[in-house]
């Protein structure tokens, strides 16, 4: 089956760009027919939708978050990325990327997550 | 955006009992978009209910979800050790998706 994993920095200085990898194993995002999402979750709260792609490269954002949020896709590794601008320590959160119910806006399956914490 | 409030915020039970979590949007979510999931600590949310009443792949069937509009409702019919956890309600009938706050289910 399909699985997720997210990968990059768990620690981000303050005004510089998270960056995240989401490898996904088990089925090809270039097939079509979902869409690859990025949660968060910020510590002992509840969750926040950030984006999704589509393998085409179709985005979509969170108006919350749009203005920094960049979300692309590497259909030769599988893989696809976030990128967000002008951290603060409001964004230390657990990252999860998360496949869509076959495009409908569920999630299933999720990657385990990563922390990632804004600091100095 | 619409919001969804989960309600109670903690529910203290004990196993073999019956659980009824709820879910209030502030509009109606437009044909039952709306989903569950349980996250242990540590761990990633696992998708329970999809479609306000359409159990996910693997999930027992002492989970059902019904609802309509903007009225939800999880419930475990026969409380299980490993249901203690937090659940969370989602809807992806507008943009942009938005989840509940949560409900702790707590052994009493």
């Amino acid at each position: 089956q399909v699985q997720l994993q997210e990968s990059g920095p768990g620690l981000v200085m303050p005004s510089q760009t998270l960056s995240l990898t989401c490898t996904v194993s088990g089925g090809s995002i270039s097939s079509g027919g979902y869409y690859w999402s990025w949660i968060r979750q910020h510590p002992g709260k509840g969750l926040e939708w950030i984006g999704y792609i589509y393998y085409s490269g179709s985005t979509y954002y969170n108006p919350s978050l749009e203005s920094r949020v960049i979300i692309s896709v590497d259909t030769s590794e599988n893989q696809f990325s976030l990128k967000l601008t002008s951290v603060t320590a409001a964004d230390t959160a657990v990252y999860y990327c998360a496949r869509d119910g076959g495009g409908q806006g569920f999630f299933d399956p999720w990657g385990r997550g990563t922390l990632v914490t804004v600091s100095s | 955006e619409i919001v969804l409030t989960q309600s109670p915020g903690i529910l203290s039970l004990s196993p073999g009992e019956r659980a009824t979590l709820s879910c209030r949007a502030s509009q109606s979510i437009s044909s039952s978009y709306l989903a569950w999931y349980q996250q242990t600590p540590g761990q990633a949310p696992r998708l329970l209910i999809y479609g306000a009443s359409r159990r996910a792949t693997g999930i027992p069937d002492r989970f059902s979800g019904s609802g309509s509009g903007t009225d939800f409702t999880l419930i475990i019919s026969r409380l299980e050790p490993e249901d203690f956890a937090v659940y969370y309600c989602q809807q992806y009938g507008s943009s942009p998706i938005t989840f509940g706050q949560g409900t702790r289910l707590e052994i009493k």
